[in-house]
């Protein structure tokens, strides 16, 4: 069983919109981690997200992204207005109780 | 400087043969661990096998197992008995502050080595 699912699974949206994906973890996890992968590059860290705050970000993860859980158990990674080079695969993450990072199957985002 | 380092763009390897996929690493911290992925052609990221810097005896899971050189900042994985369906992209991943046991951070990936299996 997985211990983290996305949705949506491919969202297609127009540049300037804004876009929220969601990670939703099966059992209780304390580290989050938001990950983007520009199709047929290296997978590049965002941010990590511990006790309901930021705990690291990258300098990828500039004012137009925004990370929160609304409701305890969701996970969402927001952009707010998207641009073009905001296409690729965004993966959630969860450290498990053993060294693995478990990721998630990924939202692939396509801004047009 | 690159703190992960994959030489090898694209391997091949014949199936049922042994295939190592090379990885250097850079850290300036003493305890550190070394992670490989598997990204196959859907698009999953599929944890493999982990080495921590104070682990004394190379990683071994299944048949992956990692050539870790700690003076060489070197992490190679080794697949053997190579089958058709270890076709994907392999990554190498570094996470730095922490060796082993509960961890957590940030991972730092690679480019890739993209491994191609003949039948």
């Amino acid at each position: 069983e997985p211990e983290v699912t996305q949705t949506p699974s491919h969202q297609v949206t127009q540049m300037g919109q804004e876009v929220i994906l969601r990670c939703v973890p099966i059992s209780n996890h304390l580290y989050f981690y938001w990950y983007r992968q520009i199709l047929g590059q290296k997978v590049e860290f965002l941010v990590s997200f511990y006790n309901n705050e930021i705990s690291e970000k990258s300098e990828i993860f500039d004012d137009q992204f925004s990370v929160e859980r609304p409701d305890g158990s969701n996970f969402t990674l927001k952009i707010r207005s998207t641009k073009l080079e905001d296409s690729a695969m965004y993966f959630c993450a969860v450290d498990l109780d053993s060294y693995e990072q478990y990721f998630g199957p990924g939202t692939r985002l396509t801004v047009t | 400087a690159q703190k992960i380092t994959q030489t090898q763009p694209g391997m091949f390897v014949q199936e049922k043969e042994a295939v190592t996929l090379d990885c250097t690493y850079d850290t300036s911290d003493q305890s550190y661990g070394l992670f490989w992925y598997k990204q196959p052609s859907s698009g999953e990221m599929i944890f493999l096998i982990y080495q921590g810097s104070y682990d004394e005896q190379n990683a071994t899971e299944g048949r992956y197992s990692l050539n870790f050189q700690k003076a060489r900042k070197s992490a190679n994985l080794v697949i053997s008995a190579s089958q058709l369906g270890d076709s994907a992209m392999y990554f190498c991943a570094m996470r730095e502050g922490y060796a082993g046991g509960t961890s957590y951070g940030k991972l730092t990936f690679g480019q890739g080595t993209i491994l191609t299996v003949h039948p």
